[in-house]
């Protein structure tokens, strides 16, 4: 079964600086994988995905992750952050399309972004 | 409105008695799932259901129950709430490329 290990449950940073959360799942098996973000008092939305092609995967708010199929990874990234980026980021990998007897996504613990102005 | 819906929003109750969250949606996925959300556990999985009236067990399914006898409703029901259930419950559904769409939680407090 896959799994997946969020290295940092908390990352303070700098307004305008840049930022990293790191990923890593436990299959190097054709998966999917995905970043969501949750806002305090809110559920969880999608952020990016990346299901196949281009290992660098653009999303909503700047943000971007690079696929790494060696290293089993899938770190966010973002060049410049913003107040308004402070939430919680969770990493997620499924191994296939879900079908009945698969694995549903599974997700990460979660990594707390606290930008600092 | 299109999406995915939850109700109550809030919830306080007592140990020991039943407790039902309700969740709605619009799409007519065919997933639907219920997650826990605790502080250094971050979302674990209860059920989930694949279609009406095909249910499955998660990672912390003991003291839940759910039903799905429409596609767009899966309920989610503590038939005798204990402390540990103090928690906040997403339900969500999944459409294209597998994308799951969640709703905004529900706060369970069981004093």
């Amino acid at each position: 079964a896959q799994s997946v290990t969020q290295l940092d449950s908390q990352v303070p940073v700098f307004e305008e600086a840049p930022v990293e959360l790191r990923c890593n799942y436990s299959s190097s098996v054709s998966v999917y994988l995905f970043w969501y973000v949750q806002y305090p008092n809110q559920g969880l939305q999608l952020l990016l995905k990346y299901l196949s092609g281009s290992t660098l995967v653009k999303g909503i708010n700047g943000f971007e992750a690079e696929f790494n199929k060696s290293q089993t990874s899938f770190h966010l990234r973002k060049p410049s952050v913003h107040i308004s980026d402070t939430a919680e980021y969770f990493c997620a990998v499924s191994d296939l399309p879900l079908r009945s007897g698969n694995t549903p996504l599974v997700f990460g613990k979660g990594t707390r972004l606290s930008v600092i102005a | 409105d299109a999406g995915i819906t939850q109700s109550p929003r809030y919830k306080i109750t007592e140990t020991g008695r039943q407790v039902t969250l309700m969740c709605h949606q619009t799409w007519s996925h065919s997933y639907m799932f219920w997650y826990r959300q605790d502080l250094g556990h971050g979302l674990r999985l209860i059920y989930y259901s694949a279609a009406a009236d095909i249910t499955d067990k998660g990672e912390v399914p003991d003291g839940y129950v759910v039903s799905r006898s429409k596609t767009e409703n899966f309920p989610l029901t503590l038939e005798s709430a204990t402390r540990s259930q103090t928690s906040v419950y997403f339900c969500a559904s999944q459409g294209f490329q597998e994308t799951q769409y969640f709703g905004p939680g529900t706060r369970l407090l069981v004093l």
